[in-house]
């Protein structure tokens, strides 16, 4: 069974750039979430979905981060614009309708310089 | 409000030693716990789920052990190597209708040779 994939691995953009990651999730898995996660702090929870809908976006800065599940498969977060504090490890996770046991992709990690 | 606390923060071994990295919460009101492992600037990988009903789970040389009514676990790694070098990440979800997962900031773990 493939794990989560994610790209690119490594980003290094200017502030006020903007930038777009790319999640594909364990095949079959109805739940997809994006967390960030910064040195030395353990991943914070920006957007859980259920197939394409939004079930907790809580805790995602709106003004500048979004993030879509159009087809309920694959995922994109998209910063824009980036600023210093974002620099961050972004991790995908997917887990299986019902369960909660969530199974993480090798992460993004965004400097922002 | 369930908060999760790891100690040490940090841990360095010689290879060989058996060692013990503790969890702790809040809340004993759980749903269950995981303990992951990270490498650095990597993303996630999960290392042993325990459900609330259950006291231990095991794979190779880990063991994992909970304590809900005073709110402990403990990962058990025998005859350590170099490397299970990483940073090691407890997270439980609460008992209810929501699933988030709240993390420990981790302990980091040096295995030297």
């Amino acid at each position: 069974e493939a794990g989560v994939a994610q790209s690119p691995r490594y980003k290094i953009i200017e502030k006020r750039q903007s930038v777009a990651f790319w999640c594909n999730p364990i095949s079959g898995h109805a739940t997809l979430y994006w967390y960030q996660q910064i040195l030395g702090q353990g991943p914070k929870l920006l957007i859980q979905f259920q197939n394409n809908g939004v079930v907790d976006d809580s805790q995602l800065p709106k003004d500048r981060f979004s993030a879509e599940r159009l087809k309920g498969v694959d995922s994109t977060l998209k910063i824009q614009p980036a600023k210093l504090e974002d620099s961050a490890v972004y991790l995908c996770a997917s887990s299986s309708q019902g369960a909660t046991e969530q199974y993480f992709g090798p992460g993004t990690r965004l400097t922002v310089t | 409000k369930q908060e999760v606390t790891q100690i040490p923060a940090a841990l360095s071994v010689p290879e060989g030693e058996n060692l013990v990295l503790n969890c702790s919460f809040t809340d004993s009101a759980i749903y269950n716990l995981q303990w992951f492992r990270q490498d650095p600037g990597k993303g996630l990988t999960s290392l042993l789920l325990i459900q609330s009903s259950q006291r231990e789970q095991t794979s190779g040389r880990l063991n994992a052990s909970l304590d809900k009514s005073s709110g402990r676990s403990t990962l058990y790694i025998a005859a350590s190597q170099p490397g299970d070098s990483a940073t090691y990440l407890c997270a439980v979800i609460n008992a209810g209708n929501n699933r988030k997962l709240i993390w420990g900031l981790g302990t980091s773990l040096a295995v030297n040779p």
